[in-house]
């Protein structure tokens, strides 16, 4: 069975730094899709960074990039000089790549950027 | 182009009552996912919708259900409601099945009394 692990229930890092939060997955299958989501306290999911089982390079959005680790099935997601609007619960989820939209959620870790 | 829309925001029902929700994708998308997140169990899928056809379905309880329309408008619908269905249901539409963007709406909250 598909699953994600954010073993990280929260993080802590200072305004300007960066920040990798971790995310593992498993499955079997050989295409699948990695995203990674942050949900501030409004609720809204934002999506943010997507990495294709078969890409060859890690997917890079502006100051997120995602350190895909193929072999160990990892996903970490790299935030570069945080900012205080960053502060909010980060989802990794996991999609099999065909035939469905239907996405497999972590537990999330809820980062907080100080000053 | 506009986000996704689900109205409403906010709802308060009680034990045994009945809710529709609805979600409007993004114009041009065609594939609509629903989501249910509570604290205890986090973000559970509950169905997704292409071309007005349930592809998929999650665990949930026969109470759920949902339809798309011909212009990819979803809504969902839980009956009997019960103290558990307390939750934000959240709303994603693609342009096609399997995509690599899956945009979110900004949620319905739902509170059972």
């Amino acid at each position: 069975a598909q699953k994600i692990t954010q073993t990280q229930p929260g993080m802590f890092v200072q305004e300007k730094e960066a920040v990798t939060l971790d995310c593992t997955y498993d499955t079997s299958d050989p295409s699948y899709g990695l995203f990674w989501y942050k949900q501030p306290s409004s609720g809204e999911m934002i999506f943010l960074i997507y990495q294709g089982s078969y890409d060859q390079q890690n997917a890079t959005e502006g100051r997120y990039s995602l350190n895909f680790q193929k072999a160990r099935k990892s996903a970490n997601l790299v935030i570069s000089a945080s900012q205080l609007g960053d502060s909010a619960m980060y989802f990794c989820a996991m999609m099999r790549e065909h035939n469905t939209d239907k996405l497999i959620f972590g537990t999330g870790t809820r980062l907080q950027v100080f000053p | 182009k506009a986000g996704v829309t689900q109205t409403p925001r906010y709802l308060i029902k009680t034990r045994g009552q009945q809710v529709t929700l609805s979600c409007s994708p993004i114009s041009g998308h065609r594939s609509v996912s629903w989501y249910q997140q509570t604290p205890g169990q986090g973000l559970q899928f509950l169905f997704e919708y292409f071309s007005e056809t349930q592809r998929n379905k999650g665990n949930f309880p026969g109470r759920f259900s949902g339809r798309q329309f011909s212009n990819s408008r979803s809504e969902m619908n839980v009956s009997t409601l019960e103290l558990g269905d307390s939750a934000l249901y959240l709303c994603a539409s693609s342009p096609l099945e399997g995509a690599d963007t899956q945009y979110f709406g900004p949620g319905t909250r739902l509170t059972v009394l």
